[in-house]
């Protein structure tokens, strides 16, 4: 299984802040990779897919980049409903695998 | 605008079978990959499997044979099977439809319970 290490595990930041998170995969997996955004008691929400396409209706606040192992997740101008944990998930190869996540808390 | 519900029991008893489905409206199903993914209390996500609409699946291996994942396109819908079951599958329970890898859209989830 292709393993996927997020980091940091949690970070704190202020609204208007621009945060990076970072996801790493064991192996290449080019492109397939995916960002979600999971608030409490919510289904996770899709937020980029290919590893830096936003999916619609995203704010542009929103961006991410990277290929092989590495990838990051950038969000700029935090808001408040920011605050959430974040999950990268590579779609290389069965099985599908998720990050650990990241929590982000917003100050 | 394509909406994902799951539905089925809260609680199943330990070496039972936990049966959810997930119905589909707004979208056909006779297309795309449709999936279960789960996420036990606290804890992060988990991809159980999926099914294409001709039936076609693929399943992680962490479960073994205890998984089955079935299309019903007459009804737009696709369950999920899992047994037996321990305390260790208690978890929310997600569908998704799968667009070329962006899971673009999630059902609510659904708490299922393994007690007896």
């Amino acid at each position: 299984d292709i393993q996927m290490t997020q980091s940091p595990s949690s970070l704190s930041a202020s609204v208007g802040d621009t945060v990076t998170l970072a996801c790493r995969a064991s192996q290449d997996i080019s492109n397939f990779l995916a960002w979600f955004q999971q608030k409490p008691g919510k289904a996770p929400k899709s937020l980029i897919y290919a590893a830096s396409n936003l999916q619609s209706g995203v704010p542009s606040r929103f961006s991410a980049s990277g290929s092989g192992t590495d990838f990051a997740l950038s969000i700029s101008s935090l808001q408040p409903e920011d605050s959430a944990i974040y999950y990268c998930q590579q779609y290389s190869s069965y099985p599908i695998t998720f990050g650990q996540g990241t929590r982000l808390e917003i100050k | 605008q394509v909406q994902l519900q799951e539905s089925g029991p809260g609680l199943v008893k330990p070496s039972e079978t936990l049966s959810l489905t997930c119905t589909v409206s707004g979208d056909s199903i006779s297309s795309y990959y449709w999936n279960w993914i789960r996420q036990p209390p606290g804890k992060g996500l988990e991809w159980i499997g999926h099914v294409y609409h001709t039936g076609s699946t693929n399943y992680n291996p962490s479960f073994k044979s205890r998984v089955a994942i079935l299309v019903d396109t007459s009804r737009n819908q696709f369950s999920l099977k899992l047994s037996p079951v321990t305390a260790a599958d208690t978890a929310v329970y997600y569908c998704a439809k799968d667009v070329g890898g962006a899971y673009s859209t999630w059902g609510q989830g659904t708490l299922v319970t393994v007690s007896s």
